[in-house]
């Protein structure tokens, strides 16, 4: 089945590491994004993609990092520099240069820092 | 400008009454304006979407009535089930740049 697929589900971190954050999708997909959600903040644009190898900062693209070496997958590295990572991180991709732009989401992967 | 404000926070309804859930945005670039509904532990899943060249979009229960001229859009719920309990999000983008910018969101409980 055609899907984007985050892994893992829940992701404990401990303080000083970095843990990287799985994205994949099946869809032939041009964009992909990296959401945080956090509760009754909505969802926050961390970093998009829109063509491989080339990725933008969302709004808050502080403490993280991403690549896109392939169309895709789409991995974020949550670095010891985020000083507050404890969030349900949600990954998203959709067709560029057409009409619908209906994104698609993965299931999340809640990361906890201990 | 590129935020999309979004009421309420939370609201319950009774099984079989109308939610009622309202966005504003102030950027004109905005050009596509879609629902998401999110259950919890799960990804958004689009519900319904419009353009500004309409007024109204039904998709069985779900109707989003957009007023450009006030840059607000809501969703309406008709006959609320409580399966539909969720948090739904607003959104908006423009053709210039395909992120969607979410609202705050509302956690929607209808009451048995």
């Amino acid at each position: 089945d055609g899907g984007i697929t985050q892994s893992p589900k829940y992701l404990f971190r401990k303080e000083g590491q970095n843990v990287t954050l799985s994205c994949e999708q099946n869809l032939n997909h041009d964009a992909m994004y990296w959401y945080r959600q956090d509760p009754g903040q909505g969802l926050r644009l961390i970093y998009y993609s829109q063509i491989v190898n080339d990725f933008q900062k969302g709004d808050i693209a502080e403490g993280y990092s991403v690549s896109r070496e392939k169309k895709e997958s789409f991995p974020l590295t949550v670095t010891s520099a985020q000083k507050n990572p404890t969030a349900f991180y949600l990954c998203a991709s959709s067709f560029q240069h057409t009409a619908n732009t209906e994104a698609f989401f993965g299931q999340g992967t809640r990361l906890t820092v201990v | 400008q590129q935020q999309v404000k979004q009421s309420p926070q939370s609201l319950i309804v009774q099984k079989g009454g109308i939610s009622i859930i309202n966005c504003a945005y102030e950027n004109t670039a905005f050009d596509y304006f879609p629902w998401y509904q999110q259950f919890p532990g799960k990804g958004p899943a689009l519900l319904i979407a419009i353009r500004p060249d309409v007024s109204e979009k039904k998709e069985g229960r779900f109707t989003i009535s957009f007023n450009k001229s006030a840059k607000q859009f809501s969703l309406h719920i008709m006959d609320s089930q409580p399966g539909d309990s969720a948090t739904y999000f607003c959104a908006a983008s423009s053709g210039s740049s395909y992120k969607l910018i979410f609202g705050s969101g509302t956690r929607l409980l209808v009451r048995p």
